[in-house]
C-alpha cells in the first residue's frame, strides 16, 4: 500500500513562473491537507481540500496560491508568478478521516516538494 | 490566536533519556501529537493522545499531558542515534481538519 506522493521532489523555478505541485493522497483517502514548511520553521497549515470541494483555506495567501482535488487525479497546489519567499517545502498529507466524523484521526504526510525560486 | 510553542535544540547521550517539552495556547484542543521529521524526509507520525487523557506509552515513547498547564512532553527512553531528528509538536480542534505545528526540537545524541 504505498504511501502518500508527492511530484516532483525537488522543483527550481524562476521569478515570475508558475509552479505546480502534486499529491497523490494514500488509496482510500479522499482528504487531502497542504502545509508549507519554511527552512528551519515549522509546518502551516494552508489548505484542506475534500474531493472536489475546498473545506479549509484559511492559511492560504490570498493572492496567486489555488488548490484542487478534482474527481479523477491527483491535488494540486498552484503557485503563480513565484517570488523569492515561496522558497520552501510543501507537504501534502491525506486522512480517511474528515470534518465532523468521528473516529480515530491520522493525517499522513508525504515527503514533499521543496520549491526553490531564483 | 493559537500557538504552539517547544525548545529549539536538545543534546542527549546515547543510552539516556530524552524529553522534549512543549506548550499550547488552545484550550479546545482535542488532539496532541508528535511528528518526527528527518532531514530531507516528511514526517512521520510517532504517536497522539486525546485530551481527556493524561498519559500515552507505546515502546520507547511516553507521552504526558498536562491540560491545566497545557504541557505536553515526549519521553524517549533508551535514546538511540536513529532518534536523532526534529520532532514537532502539533495540535488541533475535535475536527482535526487543520494540525497546528511547534518550530519543531532538534534531537541530538552524544556517544
Amino acid at each position: 500500500n504505498a504511501g502518500v506522493m508527492q511530484n516532483p521532489r525537488h522543483l527550481v523555478r524562476r521569478r515570475g513562473q508558475e509552479a505546480r505541485l502534486r499529491c497523490s493522497p494514500m488509496k482510500g483517502h479522499s482528504h487531502v491537507y497542504w502545509y508549507r514548511q519554511l527552512p528551519e520553521e515549522g509546518l502551516k497549515f494552508m489548505v484542506y481540500l475534500q474531493k472536489e470541494n475546498i473545506i479549509d483555506e484559511s492559511g492560504m495567501p490570498k493572492e496567486r496560491f489555488s488548490a484542487e482535488f478534482p474527481k479523477e487525479g491527483p491535488s494540486i497546489l498552484r503557485i503563480q508568478q513565484v517570488v523569492r519567499g515561496d522558497s520552501a517545502a510543501y507537504f501534502c498529507a491525506s486522512s480517511s478521516r474528515g470534518q465532523g466524523m468521528t473516529g480515530t484521526y491520522e493525517q499522513y504526510f508525504g515527503p514533499g516538494t521543496r520549491l526553490t525560486v531564483t | 490566536g493559537e500557538d504552539v510553542e517547544q525548545s529549539l535544540f536538545l543534546s542527549v547521550r546515547e543510552g539516556d533519556s530524552s524529553v522534549i517539552n512543549c506548550t499550547y495556547t488552545d484550550s479546545s484542543s482535542t488532539y496532541l501529537y508528535w511528528y518526527k521529521q528527518e532531514p530531507g524526509a516528511g514526517l512521520q507520525l510517532l504517536t497522539y493522545i486525546f485530551s481527556n487523557m493524561d498519559m500515552k506509552q507505546d515502546q520507547r515513547l511516553t507521552v504526558l499531558l498536562n491540560k491545566k498547564d497545557k504541557h505536553l512532553s515526549l519521553r524517549i527512553a533508551d535514546t538511540q542515534t536513529g532518534d536523532s531528528a526534529i520532532y514537532f509538536c502539533a495540535e488541533s480542534g475535535s475536527s482535526a481538519s487543520k494540525i497546528i505545528f511547534g518550530s519543531g526540537t532538534r534531537l541530538s545524541i552524544r556517544p
